[in-house]
């Protein structure tokens, strides 16, 4: 079984400049959710994706957008970086079978993106 | 009050001993509870997930619910040196996927 893989695994940009981040989610899996996690701090819920639509969102301004993929994969971007988008940004998926599915979650290995 | 509170250590046991951590929740709709060990560098893994009262044991962790005092524990057992890391409490409302974390507290298991 393949799990939830994240690329890059390193970046680093400077202000102003745009990313896109990728993943792709674990086999059967149809929901992804993007973290952000600072450094010594937990992960911050970005947005999820099911059906290829946001479907809930976290405190982060519109310049974070998202798109997922007939396929379930999934993209991050970010517009006009700032010094404080600093951080290693989490994918997990699962499978959302019901609206209250409790299936939990496992993330992929992360893109540590580094902004000078 | 932040929304899940955990306290950042470090905590240090010895090798062998039993690690308690603690971890309180503010919301009272909070239905499912996650327990994540990160190490330096990584990402969050799960290692144990609690949905009802009690206790849940699964090898030498065992986590522990208390909805109406919102606190959720996990203790690990025969703690060993590769237990250190940094364990993550999460929780979720309802459906979708949204897990709010705590900011984790650091084990150190010395030899």
């Amino acid at each position: 079984e393949t799990g939830v893989t994240q690329s890059p695994t390193h970046l680093i940009k400077t202000r102003g400049q745009q990313v896109t981040l990728r993943c792709s989610s674990q086999s059967g899996h149809n929901t992804v959710s993007w973290y952000q996690q600072a450094l010594g701090q937990g992960p911050q819920f970005i947005f999820q994706y099911y059906r290829e639509e946001e479907n809930g969102r976290g405190n982060f301004p519109p310049r974070f957008s998202g798109l997922q993929f007939p396929n379930y994969s999934s993209e991050l971007n970010v517009n006009a970086l700032e010094l404080d988008d600093s951080a290693l940004y989490l994918c997990a998926s699962s499978h959302r079978g019901t609206v209250n599915s409790n299936q939990p979650q496992h993330f992929g290995d992360g893109t540590r993106l580094s902004i000078l | 009050q932040k929304e899940v509170e955990q306290n950042s250590g470090p905590l240090s046991v010895p090798e062998g001993a039993i690690a308690s951590l603690n971890c309180t929740y503010s919301d009272r709709g909070s239905q499912s509870f996650f327990w994540y060990r990160q190490y330096s560098g990584k990402s969050p893994e799960l290692i144990m997930s609690i949905y009802s009262n009690g206790d849940k044991e699964d090898g030498r962790f065992t986590a522990q619910l208390n909805k109406a005092s919102q606190y959720v524990s996990l203790l690990i057992r025969d703690s060993q040196p590769s237990d250190s890391a940094t364990y993550l409490c999460a929780v979720k409302k309802g459906g979708g996927n949204k897990l709010t974390f705590g900011t984790g507290t650091q084990l150190k298991v010395e030899l």
